[in-house]
């Protein structure tokens, strides 16, 4: 069974820090993974995007990388800005249960100004 | 716009009163899928449907029936609302099985009494 955790579950920072969340995933037999951003009680925004055989995206000051082999993604966001507090939920397509999502938990950012 | 849009976004009903929650997307995408968040559960899979006519049950289907008459179209009914199913739900769509990103609809927030 596919279980996917995300360290931390929360985070404060200060405005204009570095910050890396992590993901991890059981299975590698997975198709994409995919970044969410999700503002309290709100829809899931996707952020990010990696296919199975890439290594990295990037969009703006978020970047994203991902080691299949060892079931592991970081979601990586330079120069943080309060308005980039919100939850942020990582998730993987398996290859072995259709084309379902399988969330983490997710971790909770808190930027302070 | 590509998008997915649920209706309605706010429902308070009471217990076993029949009741849909509309999902369509404009993106001609043939996956769609239910998923409910909730709080400590985090988010979990209802329904989906691989294509019209084609549905298949998550992790979680008890109390609930979908159908896919149209592509666009995927709604979820409760025929008995049981307070239980105070969640939010939320509607995605995908191309298809395979490397394709999620997209997600805003959410319906459903209170049971």
């Amino acid at each position: 069974k596919q279980e996917v955790t995300q360290i931390p579950a929360a985070l404060s920072v200060p405005e204009g820090e570095n910050l890396v969340l992590n993901c991890s995933f059981t299975d590698s037999a997975i198709y994409n993974l995919q970044w969410f951003r999700q503002d309290p009680g709100k829809g899931l925004t996707s952020l990010l995007l990696i296919q199975s055989s890439q290594r990295e995206q990037t969009s703006g000051r978020l970047n994203a990388s991902l080691d299949k082999s060892s079931g592991r993604s970081t979601l990586y966001i330079a120069a943080s800005q309060p308005g980039d507090s919100a939850t942020y939920l990582c998730a993987v397509v398996h290859m072995e249960y259709g084309n379902k999502l399988v969330f983490g938990a997710g971790t909770i950012l808190r930027v302070k100004s | 716009e590509a998008q997915v849009t649920q209706n309605p976004r706010y429902l308070i009903t009471v217990t076993g009163k029949k009741l849909t929650v509309t999902c369509s997307q404009n993106m001609n995408h043939e996956y769609m899928s239910w998923y409910r968040q909730d709080p400590g559960l985090g988010l979990r899979q209802i329904y989906y449907s691989m294509n019209v006519e084609v549905t298949d049950k998550g992790d979680v289907p008890e109390g609930y029936k979908v159908s896919r008459k149209e592509k666009r179209n995927f709604p979820l009914i409760l025929e008995s609302p049981s307070p239980n199913q105070t969640s939010l739900y939320f509607c995605a769509s995908s191309f298809g099985e395979g490397g394709y990103g999620y997209t997600f609809g805003s959410g319906t927030r459903l209170t049971v009494v």
